[in-house]
């Protein structure tokens, strides 16, 4: 059973260019959401999805977009890098919404370094 | 003020010690908590989640006090295998739940 997969792995990119990041939820799973998690930090919540649309967001700016698909994946884009975009991004998917007690499922992660 | 604090530590012990991490929360509303684990650049993995009347996991105990805001984990018998970073997450349910995390608390068991 296939859990949460992220694509790329790594990614490094320059100030200013554009970057897609990709995210697939574990089987049965339909909401995705994401987070950025800079170095000694816990992750922060970028936004979330939930049937294609952005059901909520976090306090992050415009630059950061997202897409859900038919089949629950997801990507983030971020436009305009800047340096301090470099981070862990993480993707975590979660089941149908039958009680409050469960945890997400994390990807691991896209490690993206911005210079 | 920050929704989720905690000490960032490190807190290094000696195995078989026990030790016990303290997380803040400042929104009453909070619903679901929950403790996760991170191992150096790795994804967090759920460790457990938190319940009012309290909850234990072999070494690991976790309580909830909703009127001072504030849960705890508690682990006996440490294990170097223990030593990761320690996320205490707050959810406030209102349409999703969206997961707060706090910074973390790093452990690091010695031997």
């Amino acid at each position: 059973d296939a859990g949460v997969t992220q694509s790329p792995t790594h990614l490094i990119k320059t100030r200013g260019q554009q970057v897609t990041l990709r995210c697939s939820p574990k089987s049965g799973h339909d909401t995705v959401s994401w987070y950025q998690q800079a170095l000694g930090q816990g992750p922060q919540f970028i936004f979330q999805y939930y049937e294609e649309e952005e059901r909520q967001r976090g306090n992050f700016p415009d630059r950061f977009s997202g897409h859900q698909f038919p089949n629950y994946s997801s990507e983030l884009n971020v436009n305009a890098l800047l340096l301090g975009d470099s981070a862990l991004y993480l993707c975590a998917s979660s089941p149908p919404r039958t009680g409050t007690y469960y945890g997400y499922t994390f990807g691991s992660g896209t490690r993206l370094t911005v210079v | 003020r920050k929704e989720v604090e905690q000490d960032p530590g490190p807190f290094n012990v000696p195995e078989g010690a026990t030790v016990a991490f303290n997380c803040t929360y400042s929104n009453s509303a909070s619903q679901s908590f929950f403790w996760y684990r991170q191992d150096c650049r790795k994804e967090p993995k759920l460790l457990m989640s938190v319940y009012s009347s309290g909850n234990e996991d072999g070494r690991f105990t976790a309580q909830l006090n909703r009127a001072s805001q504030y849960i705890s984990l508690l682990i006996r018998d440490s294990k170097l295998s223990d030593s990761a970073t320690y996320l205490c997450v707050v959810s406030t349910t209102s349409g999703t739940y969206k997961y707060i995390f706090g910074t973390g608390t790093r452990l690091k068991v010695l031997a």
